[in-house]
């Protein structure tokens, strides 16, 4: 079966600029999931999708940060306006609906705020 | 109190021997436990699972699930330079209905040929 994909691998903006990422989950999986990881941490679960709902979004730093799934398939996470601190790797994961097995992870964008 | 918590490390052994990789979670309300392995610069991977008190052998690894004392560990027989990475534990969270992994921060493991 074919992994989460995401897109761009790398991106550099200068701060205040606005980005977007992609994320195209495994098929079937209902559970979509944006989590930071900045470097030396551990990932940190930023927005949870079930189908095109917002189960958990608690972490999001909703004045800058927005994020979609439309149609219950693939999703976008924007930063608007990007500060330094955002630098981080955004891994999108994706699971099918039961508890078990955890998730798939895809390869992750690497924002870096100059 | 962190509510995933890892030693950071490094933790380093030689080539052959067994890498001993602990892990505390806060929630005694956790059902199910993972370990992911991240190389420099990669994603996480998913290694192992565990959801009954006790051991679980695959492979070379063995993971250890102690809910009384809330204590999950990773066990590496053997131990390989490839597994030199981070290795992450993870718990599900709060009972939803849906998976929420909670990460702890990751203990460095560095196998020396």
């Amino acid at each position: 079966e074919a992994g989460v994909a995401q897109s761009p691998r790398y991106k550099i903006i200068e701060k205040r600029q606005s980005v977007a990422f992609w994320c195209n989950p495994i098929s079937g999986h209902a559970t979509l999931y944006w989590y930071q990881q900045i470097l030396g941490q551990g990932p940190k679960l930023l927005i949870q999708f079930q189908n095109n709902g917002v189960v958990d979004d608690s972490q999001l730093p909703k004045d800058r940060f927005s994020a979609e799934r439309l149609k219950g398939v693939d999703s976008t996470l924007k930063i608007q306006p990007a500060k330094l601190e955002d630098s981080a790797v955004y891994l999108c994961a994706s699971s099918s609906r039961d508890r078990a097995g955890g998730y798939t992870f895809g390869s992750g964008t690497r924002l870096t705020v100059v | 109190q962190k509510e995933v918590e890892q030693n950071s490390g490094p933790l380093s052994v030689p080539e052959g021997a067994i890498a001993s990789l602990n892990c505390t979670y806060s929630d005694r309300g956790s059902q199910s436990f993972f370990w992911y392995r991240q190389y420099s610069g990669k994603s996480p991977e998913l290694i192992m699972f565990i959801y009954s008190n006790g051991d679980k052998e695959d492979g070379r690894f063995t993971a250890q699930l102690n809910k009384a004392s809330q204590y999950v560990s990773l066990l590496i027989r053997d131990s390989q330079p490839s597994d030199s990475a981070t290795y992450l534990c993870a718990v599900n969270g709060l009972n939803t209905g849906f998976q929420k992994l909670v990460f702890g921060t990751g203990t460095r493991l560095l196998v020396s040929p």
